[in-house]
């Protein structure tokens, strides 16, 4: 147990859903990062927050929306999704930024599958 | 922009013998940290290893020992006496801070220790 909690573990939706994956820490930190981990494919970073402001967005489709209400909880809003959404949703937290040596925390993730 | 190579996506290794994970990575930042994380089956990804460019020695933790050639941009991990308990996916990532922490990844081996 790494001290970051994702829930649900897994889901299953369809197409026309709204669905939302929750992330919490307990470790103080205030640098919180969503992942899409594909089979076959590198770590995706998704969304960075920093202190509750969103510092990074990799060019991800809007039919994700992240929110992040504090720094201890970090959420990832879902709809509309497609097929080729389906993976494994990892959550991180760190230490704030320009900590380069500093470790990143996961969660276990979310596997979703889009139907 | 970093890049991060794992040229051998699984890998196998009788219980008690060494084994060691190739990685390769790309990168214009003059300082930058590396890192092992390990995925075993349960999904969370948690830290192996850790290493700083700047400094020559390989950074060791137990079993765990790194071979850092910053030259040739070469970051293998060592595994000594291997334990089924090391059955698990393993990436190699980078992180050179800069205005965001962001650790890039590579696509992952997967070890597999056979008693």
């Amino acid at each position: 147990e790494t001290g970051v909690t994702q829930t649900p573990r897994h889901l299953v939706m369809g197409m026309t859903n709204k669905k939302s994956l929750k992330c919490e820490q307990h470790l103080g930190h205030n640098a919180m990062y969503w992942y899409k981990q594909s089979a076959k494919k590198p770590l995706e970073l998704m969304f960075v927050y920093n202190f509750k402001e969103q510092t990074e967005n990799n060019s991800v489709p809007s039919r994700f929306s992240p929110e992040c209400p504090n720094s201890s909880h970090l959420f990832l809003h879902l709809h509309t999704l497609q097929p080729e959404d389906s993976a494994l949703y990892l959550c991180a937290s760190s230490q704030a930024r320009r900590v380069m040596n500093t470790e990143a925390f996961f969660g276990q993730g979310t596997r979703l599958t889009v139907v | 922009a970093q890049t991060v190579t794992q040229s051998q996506p699984e890998m196998s290794v009788q219980e008690a013998e060494t084994v060691t994970l190739s990685c390769t990575y790309d990168t214009s930042e003059s300082n930058y940290y590396l890192f092992w994380y390990k995925q075993p089956p349960s999904r969370q990804m948690i830290l192996v290893i850790r290493q700083e460019a700047y400094k020559q020695q390989n950074a060791t933790e137990n079993r765990f020992s790194v071979n850092f050639q910053k030259a040739a941009k070469s970051f293998s991990l060592k595994i000594s006496d291997s334990q089924l308990g090391d059955t698990a996916m393993y990436f190699c990532a980078s992180n050179s801070g800069g205005s965001n922490y962001k650790l890039t990844f590579g696509k992952g081996t997967l070890l597999t220790v056979n008693p």
